[in-house]
């Protein structure tokens, strides 16, 4: 079945980039996803891209897709103490809207 | 952007009581609500999707007859945990579809769910 991989810890400074990565499976997405969650909160989309895209970018934010390699990574530049959370990655897997999500990266941002 | 409620935030109760939970999309119409569970540092995992008018979908391993999902209208959909036990504790997150979107899904704030 699908399976979708992170690094589940990043520590970066205040000011520097942030990049986190993922791989997934199913070569037939269509969609993928970056959602951040906060202590004791949901998650919040932040940005998708879709599978005939090779970047987004939206703000501080930056999606690299590498369909050949089926990679997704998130660049979020100047990196924010607010930024500190964690993010999963996620793939579209049916029409029905079905996620697939990573395990999460926890990102901490040190002053 | 989209907003999604979900009430109540948490809720402790005894074991062998029911405990309802409601996800709202209180600004666009969704006909296809999900409903996850996540334990402590680790992912979301799905336990069902709820359709309109429909009978929910659940994944396996996922029991129907104690996790009742119910989707009234386009904005509510209801999990209903019956007879909770202490292994149910968790973080209970549900997500909405926007019908007028494009694969956007937008998710509740949870309900953390203590079951003593």
């Amino acid at each position: 079945g699908e399976d979708v991989e992170q690094s589940l810890f990043l520590s970066v400074r205040e000011g520097d980039s942030s990049v986190i990565n993922c791989t997934y499976t199913d070569s037939s997405s269509t969609y993928l996803y970056w959602y951040k969650q906060e202590p004791g909160a949901g998650l919040q989309l932040l940005t998708y891209i879709f599978s005939n895209m090779d970047m987004k970018q939206d703000q501080r934010l930056t999606v690299l897709l590498n369909k050949k390699d089926k990679h997704l990574s998130l660049r979020i530049a100047d990196t924010q103490t607010g930024d500190s959370a964690i993010y999963f990655c996620a793939e579209l897997t049916d029409s029905w809207g079905k996620l697939q999500f990573g395990a999460g990266t926890q990102v901490v941002v040190t002053p | 952007g989209a907003v999604v409620s979900q009430h109540p935030s948490r809720v402790i109760c005894k074991s062998g009581t029911s405990v309802k939970i409601e996800c709202r999309s209180l600004d666009f119409q969704a006909t296809t609500m999900f409903w996850y569970r996540q334990f402590p540092k680790q992912s979301l995992m799905l336990m069902a999707t709820s359709n309109e008018g429909s009978k929910a979908t659940y994944e396996q391993g996922v029991e129907k007859d104690k996790f009742l999902i119910n989707h009234a209208s386009l904005t509510l959909s209801t999990l209903t945990v019956t007879s909770a036990h202490p292994e149910d504790s968790s973080f209970y997150i549900c997500s909405a579809r926007d019908d007028q979107g494009v694969n956007e899904q937008f998710f509740g704030p949870g309900t953390r769910l203590t079951v003593l």
